[in-house]
């Protein structure tokens, strides 16, 4: 059966270290992966999108990896600060890059970042 | 950027009644809407895909009839929780892309509608 799993339902960081999250996914073989912050009670918000064919992307503090052969991506938050709190959901399209925008959620890792 | 703002933000209804969730794209026209449920610490699930004009398709388990979706302009969207019940209380957020399919890109979500029905 197709997964998203991103392996920590929560991590607690110190301020200033980098944060690592981790998602995994199973028979799907997306063209993208997408990653989204979402704080209480709110919509989430886009952060950045990593295509097949890239290995890395960085936006400002953020860094994002993507390994098709492993199934993974991997979601770098560096000198990480209590702003940066809250749940972060990877997502991509499970229709193989149709270019359809129904994106499939992961569950989310929540971050605290621990002043 | 773009926006997408959804109303109301929080209602609470009696069982039995129905409730209507608009989402609106404020800055650009919206091609496709999507509306989601999220329980709490599990992901957002897709309940249905709507464009401007044309019926809504539902994913799979979403009662058609139960949930109904309006898309009748670029910019509105509007979700109807009929005859709700206590187990219809949920997050509702929508989404909304920029673009027609065939192309790859974020998507802009509303602030989400928490709905609790006694």
């Amino acid at each position: 059966s197709q997964k998203i799993e991103q392996n920590s339902e929560a991590l607690n960081i110190q301020e200033g270290k980098t944060a690592t999250l981790t998602c995994n996914y199973t028979n799907y073989s997306p063209a993208y992966l997408q990653w989204y912050r979402q704080d209480p009670g709110r919509g989430p918000v886009f952060l950045l999108l990593i295509r097949e064919n890239e290995k890395e992307k960085r936006k400002e503090r953020l860094k994002v990896t993507f390994d098709t052969t492993l199934k993974q991506s991997l979601f770098h938050i560096t000198a990480s600060q209590p702003a940066d709190s809250a749940t972060y959901l990877c997502a991509l399209d499970p229709f193989s890059g149709a270019g359809s925008y129904q994106l499939t959620f992961g569950k989310g890792t929540k971050l605290s970042v621990i002043p | 950027g773009a926006v997408v703002s959804q109303h109301p933000s929080r209602v609470i209804c009696k069982s039995g009644t129905s409730v209507k969730i608009e989402c609106r794209s404020l800055d650009f026209q919206a091609t496709t809407m999507f509306w989601y449920r999220q329980f709490p610490k599990q992901s957002l699930m897709l309940m249905a895909t709507s464009n401007e004009g044309s019926k809504a398709t539902y994913e799979q388990g979403v009662e058609k009839d139960k949930f109904l979706i309006n898309h009748a302009s670029l910019t509105l969207s509007t979700l109807t929780v009929t005859s709700a019940h206590p187990e219809d209380s949920s997050f509702y957020i929508c989404s909304a892309s920029r673009y027609l399919t065939g192309r790859t890109g974020e998507l802009f979500f509303g602030e989400g509608s928490r709905l609790t029905v006694l």
